[in-house]
């Protein structure tokens, strides 16, 4: 089993709608927790991180389920901007230092 | 404010040869990370400098090797390049103090060899 998975999609969505996405962690002891979002053949660009009481970032909202081990990504209001891969990232099983993760969902908004 | 640079941007290699790839981390940060990203993958962890010395490593060989310099800039060396290779290389900033806080990357360096 990885240990960060993610649906690698492609989530096609109209704009305006919203959609969801989660990434489970295999790793029980993971403390940080981030979404990233990465433009075709650009670099990961921080998106937000993941608190244990769940947050919020204007359309987009994170939250961390540690009994299920899955973090999930919501946007609301979707623009045809969001269009990205959206990478979900945990600190790793051996290392605080070592990040982990997921291959990327792939998020396709339509006009 | 800086943010993280790398250089080369592209670089095309042969099979056999080596390569050097350049990073100049974010105003404040200490603490460099590299990764190897195929496509179509998430980035994969190479490894970790702070302080002048490899702190973690991931799982690639002994022909990835790096450096860090006292000005906390690194560099990512790779010795008899595989086709294998081919990937962008990117390179997190970060700060020790803040150890389980997000990184930043740089541009990346995409390496193809032929």
């Amino acid at each position: 089993r990885k240990e960060v998975e993610q649906d690698p999609g492609p989530f096609n969505v109209p704009e305006g709608a919203t959609v969801a996405f989660n990434c489970t962690y295999s790793n029980s002891a993971s403390q940080s927790f981030f979404w990233y979002r990465q433009d075709c053949r650009k670099e990961p660009k921080l998106l937000m991180s993941v608190y244990s009481s769940g947050n919020e970032d204007g359309r987009f909202t994170a939250q961390l389920n540690r009994a299920s081990q899955y973090i999930s990504l919501l946007i609301r209001d979707s623009k045809l901007s969001d269009s990205a891969t959206y990478l979900c990232v945990v600190n790793g099983r051996d290392s605080n230092y070592q990040l982990i993760w997921g291959a990327g969902t792939k998020l396709i908004i339509k006009p | 404010d800086a943010g993280v640079t790398q250089s080369p941007t592209h670089l095309i290699k042969t099979r056999g040869q080596q390569v050097t790839l350049r990073c100049s981390p974010k105003s404040g940060h200490d603490t460099v990370s590299w990764y190897q990203q195929a496509l179509g993958q998430g980035p994969q962890f190479i490894f970790q400098y702070y302080e002048e010395e490899e702190r973690q490593r991931g799982n690639f060989p002994d022909r990835f090797s790096g450096h860090q310099y006292p000005n906390y800039s690194s560099e990512l060396n790779v010795n008899a390049l595989l086709l294998g290779d081919s990937a962008l290389y990117l390179c997190a900033s970060s700060s020790a103090q803040t150890s389980l806080g997000p990184q930043h990357f740089g541009d990346g360096t995409r390496l193809s060899i032929l």
